[in-house]
């Protein structure tokens, strides 16, 4: 089975400026979750979709977004970007328990 | 109540060595607790997890265990390799609720 897949890998962006992120599941999940990782906060949780539903959130600023696709897939949006957005953005994926993550989009901004 | 906390923050160990990490937690609705390790530049990858009506799961090298009444569990790493070298991160989930992470505590196994 294929792991869960994130593109683009690197981002490199200017403030002000706006970024999609994409995450393909692993075949079969439902739930997807998008972390912000950096290094003095460590894992921090930005929002859950489950069938195409927002089921949890997490508390970031409405600058932050996300949608789920009916085949599963999701993407992350980050409008006016911030110095302080510049992290790794990870995405998981789960089957009711177990929580699958892809290899992050490592996002810069300058 | 949503917290997990992890120590220590980093942690050096002689190669074979038993290296210890400690996570300790408020909300007694969690009903699920995994461990992940993760190398640079890399996502972060299940390890193993377990639930509250067992006091300890071994895989391997890797063992759980887990106190319910003082709200604790611990990942114990048996004969340490230089390859376990990683960042190892704890986290707790309420059913339904989404995942609440530890800090992470940076493990070093020297040669």
């Amino acid at each position: 089975k294929a792991g869960v897949t994130q593109t683009p890998r690197y981002l490199i962006k200017t403030r002000g400026q706006q970024v999609t992120l994409s995450c393909s599941p692993i075949s079969g999940h439902r739930s997807v979750s998008w972390y912000q990782q950096t290094p003095g906060q460590g894992l921090q949780f930005l929002f859950e979709y489950f069938s195409e539903t927002q089921r949890n959130k997490g508390n970031f600023p409405g600058r932050f977004s996300g949608r789920q696709f009916s085949n599963s897939r999701s993407e992350m949006n980050v409008s006016t970007l911030e110095l302080g957005d510049s992290a790794l953005y990870l995405c998981a994926s789960s089957n009711q328990e177990t929580q699958y993550f892809g290899p992050g989009t490592r996002l810069l901004v300058l | 109540q949503q917290q997990v906390k992890q120590s220590p923050q980093s942690l050096i160990v002689q190669k074979g060595g038993i290296s210890i990490i400690n996570c300790a937690y408020e909300n007694t609705a969690f009903d699920y607790f995994p461990w992940y390790q993760q190398f640079p530049g890399k996502g972060p990858a299940l390890l193993i997890a377990i639930r509250p009506d067992v006091s300890e799961k071994k895989e391997g090298r890797f063992t759980i265990s887990f106190n319910k009444s003082a709200k604790q569990f611990s990942l114990h790493i048996m004969d340490s390799q230089p390859g376990d070298s990683a960042t190892y991160f704890c986290a707790a989930r309420r059913n339904g609720q989404n995942f609440v992470f530890g800090p992470g505590t940076r493990l070093s196994v020297l040669p």
